[in-house]
């Protein structure tokens, strides 16, 4: 049971270049959520989804996009990094449901745009 | 916009003092999240509070949820070096199933 995998771990980008960080579960939970962390600050929500085909936007959407195909992946899509895009990023999940309110992270992936 | 404010943001005590940390918001919570998080690590929750005036001890750690669900305080009583770390609180609002954060309180204890 892996729990909660993001890969890549380490990631440089140029300006203007394009990747996906993936995040895969094991748990069978419906809500997955992306955040970012930058340097000595908290969590700050891209987007999160609710169970396979549904998405919504969290507080930081921009220049960000998500798909939700299945329930096990939710990869999270950067089109034309810049360097405000910097930062760490976390996935997680939640089993959902009344009362379920926890988080379990991933390992993160720590991204660098120059 | 839903928000999260946490306070104080830097705290540096020596070891064996007494510390609160604080996270309010205008809104009101279903549950609320403490997290502790170290350098290069996810966070890993430390406790979760669901009752308004609720109450809930980790060995030193008193964690607090206000009556109106608005606020919540973490406590930490006799501070020691290994309590050093990044506390964040994370707040789900009743109309939505999304999660957010507070803005973290780093905290150093010095021995």
């Amino acid at each position: 049971n892996a729990g909660v995998t993001q890969t890549p771990k380490f990631r440089i980008l140029k300006i203007g270049q394009s990747m996906t960080l993936q995040c895969a579960q094991d748990m069978n939970h419906n809500y997955m959520y992306w955040y970012r962390q930058d340097p000595g600050m908290g969590l700050k929500l891209i987007y999160y989804s609710v169970g396979a085909g549904i998405t919504d936007k969290g507080e930081v959407p921009n220049g960000y996009n998500v798909s939700r195909s299945t329930t096990e992946d939710f990869p999270l899509r950067l089109e034309l990094a810049a360097p405000s895009q910097t930062s760490v990023y976390f996935c997680a999940t939640n089993p959902g449901g009344v009362g379920a309110n926890v988080l379990t992270f991933g390992a993160g992936s720590r991204l660098t745009v120059l | 916009t839903q928000l999260l404010e946490q306070s104080p943001q830097f705290l540096s005590i020596q070891e064996g003092e007494n510390l609160t940390v604080y996270c309010n918001s205008s809104s009101v919570f279903s549950s609320l999240q403490w997290y502790r998080q170290e350098p290069g690590e996810g966070p890993v929750l430390l406790v979760t509070v669901v009752t308004g005036g609720e109450v809930k001890k980790l060995k030193r750690l008193t964690f607090q949820f206000g009556d109106a669900r608005k606020d919540s305080s973490l406590h930490i009583t006799a501070a020691q070096p290994g309590d050093t770390g990044l506390y964040l609180c994370a707040g789900k609002y009743s109309s939505a199933s999304k999660i957010i954060f507070g803005s973290g309180t780093r905290l150093s204890i010095r021995p």
